[in-house]
């Protein structure tokens, strides 16, 4: 079946610092991807979204590129912020929403 | 606040005892979607409706789970004789008539059972 796989955290970096989070998908189609965030004690947001190959998807400085030919979407911001600390899920869409387990990031100030 | 609300938002019961959460999609919603999210891992899917009918479950959604959306507005989720493994944060998601990409997250409900 379908799934999302993306790198293992927690991962620590300092403010200002570039910040990449791998994620790598098994699907049957071309589905959507998502990258979703979960600040602490709050609930799932949309951060940024690709609906189809070559896409880039956008949003607080964020972005993400859907790659076909290496069925990747990995996370990248050029300047972190201490507010960016939050746990990141990778997911695709097949109807249901299919999330990778997450990855916790902490950037100090 | 993505306008999807979930009640309660915790909840602590005993073993064996029956819980029942409600989730209300954000107006004219017609997909609604339920998660289970445990510690440490993502959200793993439970089932779903399109309006008020139940288009699919997933395996996790045991003989003691039951979900229904019965005038296709608001829909409850209802754990039958608790176990300790059914502590989780259990999510709601809708999406609106003619784009299901993004789905809009309630909070959660938080369950703990003793």
């Amino acid at each position: 079946g379908d799934s999302v796989t993306q790198m293992e955290g927690p991962v620590t970096l300092s403010e200002e610092a570039f910040l990449t989070i791998n994620c790598t998908y098994t699907a049957t189609g071309y589905p959507s991807l998502f990258w979703y965030v979960q600040y602490p004690g709050e609930g799932l947001q949309l951060l940024l979204k690709a609906t189809k190959a070559d896409d880039k998807g956008s949003n607080k400085g964020f972005e993400a590129t859907y790659r076909k030919e290496t069925t990747s979407f990995h996370l990248e911001k050029g300047s972190v912020q201490v507010s960016d600390s939050a746990v990141y899920f990778c997911a695709l869409r097949d109807d249901k929403i299919i999330f990778g387990k997450g990855t916790r990031l902490h950037i100090l100030p | 606040d993505t306008g999807v609300s979930q009640d309660p938002r915790h909840k602590i019961t005993k073993r064996g005892q029956n819980v029942t959460f409600r989730c209300d999609p954000i107006s004219e919603h017609n997909r609604l979607y339920w998660y289970r999210q445990t510690l440490g891992q993502g959200p793993e899917f439970l089932t779903y409706f399109q309006n008020e009918a139940q288009l699919e479950k997933s395996r996790l959604l045991s003989d003691r789970f039951s979900a229904e959306r019965p005038k296709g507005s608001f829909s409850t989720l209802e754990i039958q004789r608790t176990e300790q493994g059914d502590s989780a944060m259990y999510l709601c998601a809708s999406t609106p008539r003619g784009n299901h990409n993004e789905q809009f997250f309630g909070p959660g409900t938080r369950l703990t059972v003793l």
